[in-house]
């Protein structure tokens, strides 16, 4: 049973648009919703994170929007750069201790960004 | 600081053939895991360590082994190799096994298994 679900598996965006990769999740003790970054050849890197108390998190261009009633949570990437280019995932996981910390992943979008 | 270090980068095994996997982290991390990442499929857990001598199965388990003797190495260990276990291998860390913390990755070893 896959319980994190992510789309779309792939995306072309143009340079300067806005890039929106989706996730649903069905577990409702998920308390941690972090996307990471992967480069090819390289291992995944944190991106940004976000937990169920707020509905809406910025980093610079990046931003996640969590709405906790749908159990959807989303990446909106502005401006995007031919640079983002990578592979994301997003991830939940529920709670503290043992096996609770263990990411769940979704199966990945692959963003290219025209330039 | 190296962070992880995971080696070999690349391997390719015969079917039947066993192998260990290095894993090795200089941050004093407790948790560390590995995955395998296929196409299309994500990153699945395969095993987990919260802690020198703590291990325990993730989602994929069948066919590897690990342990965890030191807090630095993570070893995973494929006792005969399939064809189904071609795959990139990622090893983490992170300072605990709470959802606060960001997980630290490897550059993967890739292995093809014929």
């Amino acid at each position: 049973q896959q319980q994190v679900k992510q789309s779309p598996q792939s995306l072309i965006v143009q340079k300067g648009g806005i890039s929106i990769i989706n996730c649903a999740y069905e577990n409702t003790a998920f308390d941690y919703f972090p996307w990471y970054q992967q480069f090819p050849g390289k291992g995944p890197a944190l991106l940004i994170a976000i937990r169920p108390d707020v509905s809406e998190k910025k980093e610079g261009r990046f931003t996640i929007s969590f709405n906790k009633s749908a159990k959807q949570f989303s990446l909106h990437i502005m401006d995007s750069q031919p640079g983002d280019s990578a592979t994301y995932f997003c991830a939940a996981s529920r709670g503290y201790g043992g096996s609770q910390g263990n990411l769940i992943f979704g199966k990945g979008t692959k963003l290219s960004v025209k330039p | 600081n190296a962070g992880v270090t995971q080696t070999p980068k690349f391997q390719v095994l015969k079917t039947g053939q066993s192998m260990t996997l290095q894993c090795a982290q200089d941050m004093n991390h407790e948790y560390m895991s590995w995955y395998r990442q296929d196409p299309g499929m994500g990153l699945r857990l395969i095993h987990y360590s919260v802690g020198a001598g703590i291990t325990d199965q993730g989602e994929v388990p069948n066919g590897y082994n690990v342990s965890r003797s030191t807090t630095e190495d993570f070893p995973l260990r494929l006792l005969s190799a399939a064809p189904s276990q071609t795959s990139v291998y990622f090893c983490a860390s992170s300072y605990g096994a709470n959802s606060n913390q960001p997980q630290h990755f490897g550059d993967g070893t890739r292995l093809s298994i014929l």
